[in-house]
Protein backbone atom coordinates (compact mmCIF):
# COMPACT_ATOMS: atom_id res chain seq x y z
CA UNK A 1 0.00 0.00 0.00
CA UNK A 2 1.10 3.55 -0.04
CA UNK A 3 3.39 5.34 2.24
CA UNK A 4 3.88 8.50 3.36
CA UNK A 5 7.52 9.20 5.00
CA UNK A 6 8.27 12.26 7.15
CA UNK A 7 11.60 13.36 8.40
CA UNK A 8 12.89 14.27 10.45
CA UNK A 9 11.54 12.53 13.35
CA UNK A 10 11.84 14.94 16.17
CA UNK A 11 13.43 18.78 15.89
CA UNK A 12 14.47 20.39 19.06
CA UNK A 13 15.24 24.29 18.22
CA UNK A 14 16.01 27.58 19.73
CA UNK A 15 13.29 29.90 20.41
CA UNK A 16 13.78 32.38 17.40
CA UNK A 17 14.94 29.51 14.90
CA UNK A 18 13.77 28.42 12.11
CA UNK A 19 12.04 24.82 11.39
CA UNK A 20 11.37 22.52 8.32
CA UNK A 21 9.44 19.49 8.05
CA UNK A 22 9.53 16.86 4.99
CA UNK A 23 7.16 14.43 3.55
CA UNK A 24 7.87 11.91 0.88
CA UNK A 25 6.59 9.31 -0.80
CA UNK A 26 8.16 6.94 -3.60
CA UNK A 27 4.53 7.61 -5.47
CA UNK A 28 2.83 10.34 -6.58
CA UNK A 29 0.52 11.62 -3.98
CA UNK A 30 -3.03 13.00 -4.67
CA UNK A 31 -3.72 15.84 -1.88
CA UNK A 32 -1.65 16.82 0.95
CA UNK A 33 -2.69 18.13 4.24
CA UNK A 34 -1.20 19.03 7.19
CA UNK A 35 -2.53 18.73 10.56
CA UNK A 36 -0.45 20.09 14.17
CA UNK A 37 -1.08 18.06 17.51
CA UNK A 38 -0.61 19.72 20.71
CA UNK A 39 0.64 17.16 23.46
CA UNK A 40 -2.26 15.65 24.40
CA UNK A 41 -4.48 17.13 22.26
CA UNK A 42 -5.95 16.07 18.63
CA UNK A 43 -4.95 16.57 14.88
CA UNK A 44 -5.65 19.74 13.57
CA UNK A 45 -6.39 20.79 10.09
CA UNK A 46 -3.51 23.92 9.13
CA UNK A 47 -3.63 23.32 5.35
CA UNK A 48 -4.54 21.60 1.66
CA UNK A 49 -2.30 21.42 -1.48
CA UNK A 50 -3.46 20.56 -4.18
CA UNK A 51 -1.52 21.48 -7.20
CA UNK A 52 2.12 20.89 -8.03
CA UNK A 53 4.60 22.99 -7.15
CA UNK A 54 1.86 24.93 -4.88
CA UNK A 55 2.76 27.19 -2.37
CA UNK A 56 0.70 28.45 0.67
CA UNK A 57 1.11 30.57 3.64
CA UNK A 58 -0.21 31.52 7.03
CA UNK A 59 1.55 33.73 8.57
CA UNK A 60 5.31 32.64 10.09
CA UNK A 61 4.39 28.99 8.20
CA UNK A 62 4.47 28.19 4.42
CA UNK A 63 3.98 25.32 2.84
CA UNK A 64 5.17 23.69 -0.54
CA UNK A 65 4.27 20.94 -2.72
CA UNK A 66 6.42 19.43 -5.05
CA UNK A 67 6.25 20.10 -8.94
CA UNK A 68 6.47 16.19 -8.93
CA UNK A 69 3.58 15.65 -6.54
CA UNK A 70 5.64 13.23 -4.78
CA UNK A 71 7.15 15.80 -1.86
CA UNK A 72 5.78 18.21 0.13
CA UNK A 73 7.50 20.59 3.04
CA UNK A 74 6.07 22.87 6.31
CA UNK A 75 8.73 25.54 7.03
CA UNK A 76 8.52 27.76 9.95
CA UNK A 77 10.28 30.69 10.41
CA UNK A 78 10.86 32.46 13.93
CA UNK A 79 9.56 29.36 16.02
CA UNK A 80 7.74 30.42 19.21
CA UNK A 81 6.86 28.20 21.80
CA UNK A 82 3.16 28.24 20.49
CA UNK A 83 4.85 25.75 17.45
CA UNK A 84 5.39 22.87 19.86
CA UNK A 85 3.77 19.86 18.76
CA UNK A 86 3.60 16.55 16.03
CA UNK A 87 3.43 18.15 12.56
CA UNK A 88 1.98 15.09 10.07
CA UNK A 89 1.25 15.37 6.68
CA UNK A 90 -0.97 12.89 4.81
CA UNK A 91 -2.36 12.09 1.47
CA UNK A 92 -5.90 11.35 0.57
CA UNK A 93 -4.88 8.85 -1.42
CA UNK A 94 -7.21 9.78 -4.57
CA UNK A 95 -10.35 9.63 -2.56
CA UNK A 96 -9.55 5.99 -0.98
CA UNK A 97 -8.52 6.96 2.22
CA UNK A 98 -6.30 9.11 4.29
CA UNK A 99 -2.61 7.96 4.86
CA UNK A 100 -0.42 9.99 7.14
CA UNK A 101 3.13 9.86 7.70
CA UNK A 102 4.59 9.28 11.13
CA UNK A 103 4.98 12.81 11.92
CA UNK A 104 8.12 15.26 12.87
CA UNK A 105 7.74 16.21 16.81
CA UNK A 106 8.79 19.57 17.24
CA UNK A 107 10.05 20.74 20.60
CA UNK A 108 11.29 24.61 21.08
CA UNK A 109 13.42 25.92 24.05
CA UNK A 110 12.79 29.08 25.23
CA UNK B 1 -21.85 22.77 16.96
CA UNK B 2 -20.45 19.48 18.96
CA UNK B 3 -18.15 18.38 15.89
CA UNK B 4 -16.96 14.75 16.03
CA UNK B 5 -17.66 13.37 19.80
CA UNK B 6 -16.00 10.16 21.36
CA UNK B 7 -16.80 8.42 24.41
CA UNK B 8 -14.96 7.81 26.79
CA UNK B 9 -12.36 9.51 26.85
CA UNK B 10 -10.45 6.43 28.89
CA UNK B 11 -11.09 3.19 29.47
CA UNK B 12 -9.22 0.19 31.39
CA UNK B 13 -9.83 -3.32 30.09
CA UNK B 14 -8.68 -6.69 30.97
CA UNK B 15 -7.20 -8.95 28.23
CA UNK B 16 -10.16 -10.65 26.94
CA UNK B 17 -13.14 -8.16 27.40
CA UNK B 18 -14.80 -6.68 25.13
CA UNK B 19 -16.20 -2.99 24.28
CA UNK B 20 -17.33 -0.75 21.99
CA UNK B 21 -15.69 2.79 21.46
CA UNK B 22 -18.34 5.44 20.23
CA UNK B 23 -18.06 8.18 18.15
CA UNK B 24 -21.08 11.09 16.66
CA UNK B 25 -20.77 13.47 14.45
CA UNK B 26 -23.66 16.23 13.38
CA UNK B 27 -21.39 17.66 10.75
CA UNK B 28 -23.37 15.45 8.29
CA UNK B 29 -20.31 14.17 6.59
CA UNK B 30 -19.94 10.73 4.78
CA UNK B 31 -16.73 10.39 5.57
CA UNK B 32 -15.91 8.29 8.57
CA UNK B 33 -12.72 6.58 10.11
CA UNK B 34 -10.84 5.27 12.94
CA UNK B 35 -7.45 5.86 13.62
CA UNK B 36 -4.95 4.38 16.17
CA UNK B 37 -1.70 6.15 17.61
CA UNK B 38 0.90 4.85 19.08
CA UNK B 39 4.46 6.65 19.68
CA UNK B 40 6.75 6.88 16.83
CA UNK B 41 4.07 5.17 14.73
CA UNK B 42 2.15 8.34 13.73
CA UNK B 43 -1.42 7.60 12.92
CA UNK B 44 -2.70 4.61 11.28
CA UNK B 45 -6.11 3.86 9.60
CA UNK B 46 -8.23 0.83 11.34
CA UNK B 47 -11.30 1.37 9.11
CA UNK B 48 -13.31 3.63 7.39
CA UNK B 49 -16.92 4.58 5.97
CA UNK B 50 -17.56 6.52 2.74
CA UNK B 51 -21.27 6.07 3.80
CA UNK B 52 -24.01 4.87 6.05
CA UNK B 53 -23.99 1.13 5.01
CA UNK B 54 -20.16 0.87 3.62
CA UNK B 55 -17.26 0.45 5.64
CA UNK B 56 -13.64 -0.88 4.39
CA UNK B 57 -10.61 -1.91 6.39
CA UNK B 58 -7.66 0.04 7.05
CA UNK B 59 -4.34 -0.60 7.33
CA UNK B 60 -4.83 -2.69 11.03
CA UNK B 61 -8.17 -4.10 11.28
CA UNK B 62 -7.23 -7.37 12.79
CA UNK B 63 -9.07 -7.26 16.78
CA UNK B 64 -11.29 -4.51 15.49
CA UNK B 65 -15.60 -4.42 14.12
CA UNK B 66 -17.64 -1.40 12.35
CA UNK B 67 -20.37 -0.49 11.21
CA UNK B 68 -22.07 2.25 9.82
CA UNK B 69 -26.12 2.19 10.39
CA UNK B 70 -26.60 5.80 10.32
CA UNK B 71 -24.57 9.12 8.92
CA UNK B 72 -23.36 10.04 12.45
CA UNK B 73 -22.93 7.09 14.26
CA UNK B 74 -19.42 4.62 13.84
CA UNK B 75 -18.99 2.89 16.57
CA UNK B 76 -15.25 0.59 16.82
CA UNK B 77 -15.77 -2.58 18.79
CA UNK B 78 -13.18 -4.12 20.26
CA UNK B 79 -14.04 -8.17 20.37
CA UNK B 80 -11.10 -9.48 23.00
CA UNK B 81 -9.19 -7.19 24.11
CA UNK B 82 -5.53 -7.16 23.90
CA UNK B 83 -2.16 -5.15 25.68
CA UNK B 84 -1.53 -4.69 22.14
CA UNK B 85 -4.16 -2.71 21.79
CA UNK B 86 -3.53 0.05 24.06
CA UNK B 87 -3.30 2.97 22.12
CA UNK B 88 -4.90 6.20 22.10
CA UNK B 89 -7.90 6.15 19.35
CA UNK B 90 -9.19 8.78 17.32
CA UNK B 91 -12.28 9.12 14.96
CA UNK B 92 -11.99 11.12 12.32
CA UNK B 93 -14.74 12.78 9.73
CA UNK B 94 -15.07 14.40 6.73
CA UNK B 95 -17.10 15.53 3.93
CA UNK B 96 -17.59 13.40 0.57
CA UNK B 97 -14.35 13.17 -1.33
CA UNK B 98 -14.51 15.19 -4.57
CA UNK B 99 -11.37 16.27 -6.62
CA UNK B 100 -11.23 19.24 -3.85
CA UNK B 101 -10.92 17.26 -0.29
CA UNK B 102 -12.23 18.82 2.61
CA UNK B 103 -10.43 18.40 5.90
CA UNK B 104 -10.73 15.34 8.50
CA UNK B 105 -11.83 16.50 12.44
CA UNK B 106 -10.79 14.50 14.47
CA UNK B 107 -12.42 13.95 18.03
CA UNK B 108 -10.44 14.21 21.05
CA UNK B 109 -9.70 10.77 21.34
CA UNK B 110 -10.32 8.01 23.75
CA UNK B 111 -7.27 6.43 25.67
CA UNK B 112 -7.09 2.68 26.09
CA UNK B 113 -5.19 0.38 28.44
CA UNK B 114 -5.51 -3.10 28.31
CA UNK B 115 -3.98 -4.99 31.26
Amino acid sequence: GQQVMQIPQYQHVQEGEDFTTYCNSSTTLSNIQWYKQRPGGHPVFLIQLVKSGEVKKQKRLTFQFGEAKKNSSLHITATQTTDVGTYFCADDNYGQNFVFGPGTRLSVLP
Amino acid sequence: NAGVTQTPKFQVLKTGQSMTLQCAQDMNHEYMSWYRQDPGMGLRLIHYSVGAGITDQGEVPNGYNVSRSTTEDFPLRLLSAAPSQTSVYFCASSTQWTPKVSPLHFGNGTRLTVT
